[in-house]
C-alpha cells in the first residue's frame, strides 16, 4: 500500500507566476483534499475533491483551482502567485469525503518571491 | 464564526513528567473532533477522532477527550520521540467537508 506522494517537494517562483503542484493519493482513496500551512499557523482548507468533482471550498480565492483525474491523483494551481502563497501545500486524501483517517502527504514547499 | 484555540503555543518537559494540552472550539454543532502528530518537515499523522461529549480515546502514552466546549491531550510520561507539533481539528456540522485547524502547540521532551 503506497502512501500519499506531493512533487515537488520544494519550489521557489517569483510574483505574478502561476504554479501547478501535484499529489498523488494512497491506493484506494477516491477523496483528496488540500491545504495552506504558513510558517507557525495550522493548516487552513483550500478545497476538496470526491470522485474528480470540487465538493467544498474553503475562503481561498479563484485563483486556487484544482483538478482531480480518474486514477484519483491531483493537482493545485495556483495563478497570479503572491507574496502571502509562500506556505508549506499539504494535500490529503481518504476513501470518501470523511477527515476521520484522511492521510496527509509530506508537502510542497513554495516560497514565492 | 468557527474557531479553534490551541494552548499552551509551546512547552518543554522532562522526560517523564505528564501534562495536557488543551484545544478549545466554538462551533455551531460538533461533528468531530480531531488531534494530529505533525514532525518537522511532515505533514500532519492522524491520531484520534471524538465525536461527542465525554468520549475518550487512548494510544500508547496519549489520551484524548472531549467536553462541549474543549478537548485535551494527556500525555503520560512522555518520551523524546513524543516532542512534535500537536494540532487539534474540528468539523463542523453545517460545515460540509471543511475541517478547521488550530495553530497546534510545540511541545518538546527533554531527556
Amino acid at each position: 500500500e503506497t502512501g500519499v506522494t506531493q512533487s515537488p517537494t520544494h519550489l521557489i517562483k517569483t510574483r505574478g507566476q502561476q504554479v501547478t503542484l501535484r499529489c498523488s493519493s494512497q491506493s484506494g482513496h477516491n477523496t483528496v483534499s488540500w491545504y495552506q500551512q504558513a510558517l507557525g499557523q495550522g493548516p487552513q482548507f483550500i478545497f476538496q475533491y470526491y470522485r474528480e468533482e470540487e465538493n467544498g471550498r474553503g475562503n481561498f480565492p479563484p485563483r486556487f483551482s484544482g483538478l482531480q483525474f480518474p486514477n484519483y491523483s491531483s493537482e493545485l494551481n495556483v495563478n497570479a502567485l503572491e507574496l502571502d502563497d509562500s506556505a508549506l501545500y499539504l494535500c490529503a486524501s481518504s476513501l470518501g469525503t470523511s477527515k476521520e483517517t484522511q492521510y496527509f502527504g509530506p508537502g510542497t514547499r513554495l516560497l514565492v518571491l | 464564526e468557527d474557531q479553534v484555540t490551541q494552548s499552551p503555543e509551546a512547552l518543554r518537559l522532562q522526560e517523564g513528567e505528564s501534562s495536557s494540552l488543551n484545544c478549545s472550539y466554538t462551533v455551531s454543532g460538533l461533528r468531530g473532533l480531531f488531534w494530529y502528530r505533525q514532525d518537522p518537515g511532515k505533514g500532519p499523522e492522524f491520531l484520534f477522532t471524538l465525536y461527542s461529549a465525554g468520549e475518550e480515546k487512548e494510544k500508547e502514552r496519549l489520551k484524548a477527550t472531549l467536553t462541549k466546549k474543549e478537548s485535551f491531550l494527556h500525555i503520560t510520561a512522555p518520551k523524546p520521540e513524543d516532542s512534535a507539533t500537536y494540532l487539534c481539528a474540528v468539523q463542523a456540522a453545517g460545515g460540509g467537508d471543511k475541517i478547521i485547524f488550530g495553530k497546534g502547540t510545540r511541545l518538546h521532551i527533554l531527556p
